[in-house]
């Protein structure tokens, strides 16, 4: 099956820590995207990346950082830096930095205490 | 900055009936997508219409887009319970920008 594949499905982690959610993709896109939700609220994003070893910020960059070492990976590390880290975020890809139709993952729900 | 806003934020109707939401948007589009969040889950991808297109079809649902006005709806007919989820709309510039996602709508279908 293709798809993309996010893990943990939930996540908890302790202020003060570091933590790194993972986003793999089988789908052979070159285009990925990081998006942060909070409760009742639409897709904010965090980070994307249109090819391997390059990446750009989006809206709400501060705070966390990723890697583009490999096609199908796009990890996220939310650091100690971003104020209100619990959200639940969600990881999504395109075939190309210029196609439109999205392809989500299921998303991980972080809660830091 | 989120450039489309859905209207209503929340509704219910009874199984069978159609559900109406719309999308409105600031700026020039190349085209509107919508999308379908399940609670808890990721969105998926329903129905894209370009900016030169006043309508489409698929399946139960129909799309609208009024460039004019700045604003698409989408019509789910005969709803059934399983449509019950949260709906964004998604606006995308064109020419490598960014793809922006609205505020969404929760419809809630009663058995």
């Amino acid at each position: 099956d293709g798809g993309i594949t996010q893990s943990p499905k939930y996540l908890f982690r302790k202020e003060g820590q570091n933590v790194t959610l993972s986003c793999e993709q089988n789908l052979n896109h070159d285009a990925m995207y990081w998006y942060r939700q909070d409760p009742g609220q639409g897709l904010r994003l965090i980070y994307y990346s249109q090819i391997v070893n390059d990446f750009q910020k989006g809206d709400i960059a501060e705070g966390y950082s990723v890697s583009r070492e490999k096609k199908e990976s796009f990890p996220l590390t939310v650091t100690s830096a971003q104020k209100n880290p619990t959200a639940f975020y969600l990881c999504a890809s395109t075939p190309g930095a210029g196609a439109s139709e999205q392809y989500f993952g299921p998303g991980t729900r972080l809660t830091v205490t | 900055s989120q450039q489309g806003e859905e209207d209503p934020q929340a509704l219910s109707i009874q199984e069978g009936e159609n559900a109406t939401m719309n999308c409105s948007y600031k700026t020039s589009i190349n085209n509107l997508q919508w999308y379908r969040q399940n609670s808890g889950r990721g969105l998926v991808h329903l129905i894209l219409i370009r900016s030169n297109e006043r309508e489409k079809h698929s399946g139960r649902l129909r799309v609208t887009l009024d460039t004019s006005k700045k604003s698409s709806s989408l019509l789910i007919t005969a709803s059934r319970a399983a449509d019950t989820a949260s709906y964004f709309c998604a606006t995308d510039p064109g020419g490598y920008q960014k793809v922006t996602f609205g505020t969404g709508t929760k419809l809630q279908v009663i058995p």
